[in-house]
């Protein structure tokens, strides 16, 4: 079946350090990803997403890039702040269930 | 547009008792999906609805039922709880048009 493998945390960095985080994943065809993010205590936003090979999805500084030949859909930010600490899961759907499939999830600590 | 909503927002549980989480969307979404969140595991697909009618089982079914009565509503009812069960739950839905999940804000359950 479909599954979803995210670099373990925690990171931690300094503000407007560069942020990788990794993620790959196996599915059958090729499923729309997406990064979510948990902030403390709430709910899940949706972070960014893409729906195709080579397409990059980006907001709020993050970015990532469905890479089909290295099944991977890494997350990027150049320079990060205290306010991106948080929760981040990497997850694609399943087009029939329209359901998703996450990973464990990676917490990002910034520290001033 | 309220979007999806749970309830209760917290619960508390003694082993064996029964109750039922709300769910409910004012979208006309026609899939519902309920997960459950525990530390370092991410989300799991517990049970999901493709329409009104229509459910089946997702990764982690055990001890859990659902029916979809009407195209709002999606209750997730815990038939004897388990202290296994503590955890957060939340309920998603979307269309077949679209690959975005709205989230509603999660109920946080324990047993004791």
């Amino acid at each position: 079946g479909d599954s979803v493998t995210q670099m373990e945390g925690p990171v931690t960095l300094s503000e407007e350090a560069f942020l990788t985080i990794n993620c790959t994943y196996t599915a059958t065809g090729y499923p729309s990803l997406f990064w979510y993010v948990q902030y403390p205590g709430e709910g899940l936003q949706l972070l960014l997403k893409a729906t195709k090979a080579d397409d990059k999805g980006s907001n709020k500084g993050f970015e990532a890039t469905y890479r089909k030949e290295t099944t991977s859909f890494h997350l990027e930010k150049g320079s990060v702040q205290v306010s991106d600490s948080a929760v981040y899961f990497c997850a694609l759907i399943d087009t029939g269930r329209r359901a998703l499939t996450f990973g464990s999830g990676t917490r990002l600590q910034v520290q001033p | 547009n309220a979007g999806v909503t749970q309830t209760p927002k917290f619960q508390v549980l003694k082993t064996g008792q029964s109750m039922t989480l709300q769910c409910a969307q004012d979208m006309n979404h026609e899939y519902m999906s309920w997960y459950r969140q525990d530390p370092g595991m991410g989300l799991r697909l517990i049970h999901y609805s493709v329409g009104a009618g229509i459910t089946d089982q997702g990764e982690v079914p055990n001890g859990y039922n659902v029916s979809r009565s009407t195209t709002e509503d999606f209750p997730l009812r815990l038939l004897s709880a388990a202290p296994s069960q503590t955890s957060v739950y939340f309920c998603a839905s979307t269309t077949g048009r679209s690959d975005t999940q709205y989230f509603g804000p999660g109920t946080r359950l324990t047993v004791l």
